[in-house]
Order: structure tokens, then C-alpha cells, then sequence
């Protein structure tokens, strides 16, 4: 049992540029989420998904997409790469059982954009 | 509305101490408060939660205290020890699209001296 699984760690990309942001979990969790974390701040999410073929926006959407097409996977779409999206991306997904719900992080993607 | 204010930034405590960090919220509808773990390197991990039907809860070193009326909520860890070392991100949420949507606070980087 992996958990969530990031992939790559880390990538510089140079302003422009586009790549995926690849998110994979075994838990057969319906939720899953993408946050970024800026240096000295919180995480912010970005995009959320509560099932195969249901995306929704999160608080800082704008430069991302995301789609969900299995349980398992939840990749993350940057187009046009700008210096603003310097960051740290983590991928979550959660559990809930109408009492605990715990989102499971993954270890993260450290992304430069030069 | 929306923040969730978290204190000290940092906080340096002698092993044996105790390790104080406070959070507060002003959004009402707010019904679900985690802190999460997050060592360097690592993604965060849930440490412990609170409902605001109870006014504190417990596990082990760890004991979330909950005041509702002042919209606050901190964590306190006993008996300090290097390996707690870390950063510490309270959060809140509420259901929202079928799921809990955290708004982290910007975190408190935790020193233990051994």
C-alpha cells in the first residue's frame, strides 16, 4: 500500500513551458485534491475532485487544470508555465467515514519556473 | 472570512517543555479542525483534530484545546522532544462540494532543543 504517489519530485521549467504533475493513489479514495506551498504560507488548493469525471476549482484555480479520469489518478496540467507558480505542489487524497476524514498527502513536487 | 490566523510563526522550546501554537478562525459554518505534522522534505500528515462539540481532546503528548465562543484553537504538545521538530499547520473547514475544503493556517516551524 503506497499511499499517494508524486511524480517527479522535483523539475525546473523554464517561463512558458507546459508539464503534468502526475498523482496516483491505491487507497481507492473518491477525494483527492491539489494544493501548492508557497514558502512561510499554508497550503492553498488549487483543484479538488470528488470522483472519476468530477473536477471543481479550489481557491487559486487560474494557470491549472486538472481532469480525473480513474479513481486512482489525478494528474495536474500547467500551461504556459509562469514565475508565479513557483512552488511546492502536493497531491491529497481523503477518507470519511461521516465522523473522521483524513486527507493523505503525498511527499510533493518542488517546481522552479526560471 | 475565509483566513485562519496561525501563531507564533516559529517557537523554540527546551526538550521537556511545552509547545503552545494558536490558531483562530472567523468563519462560523467552520465544523472541522485538524493540525497537521509536516516534516522537511515531507508532505503533511495528520497529527490530530477537533470537533466543536467538544472543548478539548487528547492523544498521547497531544491535546487540541477548543473555545468556541472566541472562534479560537490551539495545540498543545507535552513533554517536547527533538523528534517533534517540525512545522505545524492548524486548518478549518466546513462540507462543501460533498467534501471538506481546508483553509491552512501559514504554519509554525517548531525547534525542540535536545
Amino acid at each position: 500500500n503506497a499511499g499517494v504517489t508524486q511524480t517527479p519530485k522535483f523539475r525546473i521549467l523554464k517561463i512558458g513551458q507546459s508539464m503534468t504533475l502526475q498523482c496516483t493513489q491505491d487507497m481507492n479514495h473518491n477525494y483527492m485534491y491539489w494544493y501548492r506551498q508557497d514558502p512561510g504560507m499554508g497550503l492553498k488548493l488549487i483543484y479538488y475532485s470528488v470522483g472519476a469525471g468530477i473536477t471543481d476549482k479550489g481557491e487559486v484555480p487560474n494557470g491549472y487544470n486538472v481532469s480525473r479520469s480513474t479513481t486512482e489518478d489525478f494528474p495536474l496540467r500547467l500551461e504556459l508555465a509562469a514565475p508565479s507558480q513557483t512552488s511546492v505542489y502536493f497531491c491529497a487524497s481523503s477518507s470519511w467515514d461521516g465522523r473522521v476524514f483524513i486527507q493523505y498527502f503525498g511527499a510533493g513536487t518542488r517546481l522552479s519556473v526560471l | 472570512q475565509q483566513q485562519v490566523k496561525q501563531s507564533p510563526q516559529s517557537l523554540i522550546v527546551q526538550k521537556g517543555g511545552i509547545s503552545i501554537i494558536n490558531c483562530a478562525y472567523e468563519n462560523t459554518a467552520f465544523d472541522y479542525f485538524p493540525w497537521y505534522q509536516q516534516f522537511p522534505g515531507k508532505g503533511p500528515a495528520l497529527l490530530i483534530a477537533i470537533r466543536p462539540d467538544v472543548s478539548e481532546k487528547k492523544e498521547g503528548r497531544f491535546t487540541i484545546s477548543f473555545n468556541k465562543s472566541a472562534k479560537q484553537f490551539s495545540l498543545h504538545i507535552m513533554d517536547s522532544q527533538p523528534g517533534d521538530s517540525a512545522t505545524y499547520f492548524c486548518a478549518a473547514s466546513n462540507v462543501m462540494g460533498g467534501t471538506y475544503k481546508y483553509i491552512f493556517g501559514t504554519g509554525t516551524r517548531l525547534k525542540v532543543l535536545a
